[in-house]
């Protein structure tokens, strides 16, 4: 099984800024996830991070906005920019492991809430 | 993509069965019925998933409807960490690359009592 780490935890940002997350994998992945999970509510999918390539995004969701680097097998960040309160959410990474079940692997999330 | 149907809420006993259900009468011949639950204030976790067989692991079983229109998710003991949100999936082993991304629906609250 993969072990992913994110950081922050948590953080408290004012409107116009921007936070970027940190996602970790403790192995080497082809994909990694990355999902928003507003209060009260299931999780969506923003984009898809393949290593070397420009990251897939969702529709209702954009590069300017969500901006993804991939820069090796083990890492992936996302920046939320030019936050405002709407984007108060969980912010998730994940993983597939296709030698495991065809199962993903979700990292503790970031919980972003802005003011 | 195929979508799913499940009670928004259930609620069980310390130690009794769970049956969690889950409709899908529009999967495909080629989707895998997947089940993943989040624990509060953690990420989802996989619980386990089939084709068209019963699936048995360390966390649950998995029964699945001869015509794979439904499926049960049994949590044959539960305990008071198995108080979580259930999502049942569908998932095609054949969208490969950027579609091995999961759609989650609603999904069950799972309440259990002591």
């Amino acid at each position: 099984s993969a072990v992913i780490s994110q950081k922050p935890s948590r953080d408290i940002c004012q409107r116009g800024t921007s936070l970027t997350i940190q996602c970790q994998v403790d192995s080497q992945v082809t994909m990694m996830f990355w999902y928003r999970q507003q209060p009260g509510q299931s999780l969506t999918l923003i984009a898809t991070a393949n290593q070397g390539s420009e990251a897939t995004y969702e529709s209702g969701f954009v590069i300017d906005k969500f901006p993804i680097s991939r820069p090796n097998l083990t890492f992936s960040t996302l920046t939320v920019s030019n936050l405002s309160p709407e984007d108060s959410s969980i912010y998730l990474c994940s993983v597939e492991d296709l030698t495991a079940n065809n199962e993903q692997f979700f990292g503790p999330g970031t919980r972003l809430t802005v003011l | 993509d195929a979508k799913t149907t499940q009670p928004n809420s259930m609620e069980s006993n310390e130690e009794e069965p769970v049956h969690l259900p889950c409709n899908h009468s529009t999967i495909s011949g080629t989707d895998y019925i997947h089940w993943y639950r989040q624990l509060p204030s953690q990420g989802p976790e996989y619980v386990i998933h089939g084709l068209t067989s019963n699936v048995n692991n360390r966390m649950a079983s998995l029964a699945i409807a001869e015509d794979r229109k439904s499926s049960t998710l049994i949590l044959h003991r539960a305990t008071l960490r198995d108080a979580a949100v259930y999502y049942c999936i569908l998932w095609d082993l054949n969208s490969g690359g950027s579609n091995y991304k999961l759609t989650f629906g609603k999904g069950t609250l799972l309440t259990v009592n002591p």
